[in-house]
């Protein structure tokens, strides 16, 4: 079974800085993997996907995530933090079955 | 962009009462579209996939008859809560996609917040 894991539920950044959210994947077959932004109130925007081609996947807004399959990881990060950045984040994953599983969340915190 | 309307954004409503939750795709044609629940500070949780004509296919542990589907055209899907309890309260959000969420993109609605007293 697939499954993502996001290690820690909520992340606090000062602006300027770097933004790391963390997240490994299990998945029986080569997976695809996504990031997901939530901002409250409001549905789920796509960031990034990672398909099998690059292992560096560059997304919107400054974002880009890494897929390490030694690490079974695809942690997501921004070089320079901004306040419009602070919303709740998910990774997920899928197998290839046309269904996407996502992570808890982590909620990320711009400090001023 | 593609753009994916739901409708209503927040609902509040008595116990017994049955809900009906709207989910629109504005300027596309949506072969599937899934509806999930969110609860509060938690993940999505996949409740259901809805292809056009045909029968929503449920995720395990979500009762068929309390979370009534309808996807009448390639616009427009439709949630509806039976009876809604308390515990029914949740966030719910629906999504489109045209082919394979692998292949396309998946446009998500703003969600509706549901609150059962």
């Amino acid at each position: 079974a697939q499954s993502v894991t996001q290690l820690g539920s909520h992340v606090s950044v000062s602006e300027g800085a770097l933004v790391l959210l963390r997240c490994n994947y299990s998945s029986s077959v080569p997976p695809y993997l996504f990031w997901y932004v939530q901002y409250p109130n409001q549905g789920l925007q796509l960031l990034l996907k990672y398909t099998s081609a690059a292992t560096l996947v560059k997304g919107i807004n400054g974002f880009e995530a890494e897929f390490k399959k030694s690490e079974t990881s695809f942690h997501l990060t921004k070089p320079s933090a901004h306040m419009s950045d602070a919303a709740e984040y998910f990774c997920a994953v899928s197998d290839r079955d046309d269904k996407i599983i996502f992570g808890k969340g982590t909620r990320l915190h711009i400090l001023p | 962009g593609a753009v994916v309307s739901q409708h209503p954004s927040w609902v509040i409503c008595k116990s017994g009462t049955s809900v009906k939750i709207e989910c629109r795709s504005l300027d596309f044609q949506a072969t599937t579209m899934f509806w999930y629940r969110q609860f509060p500070k938690q993940s999505l949780m996949l409740m259901a996939t809805s292809n056009e004509g045909s029968k929503a296919t449920y995720e395990q542990g979500v009762e068929k008859d309390k979370f009534l589907i309808n996807h009448a055209s390639l616009t427009l899907s439709t949630l509806t809560v039976t009876s809604a309890h308390p515990e029914d309260s949740s966030f719910y959000i629906c999504s489109a996609t045209v082919g394979r969420i692998l292949d396309q993109p998946q446009h998500f609605g703003d969600g509706t917040r549901l609150s059962i007293l």
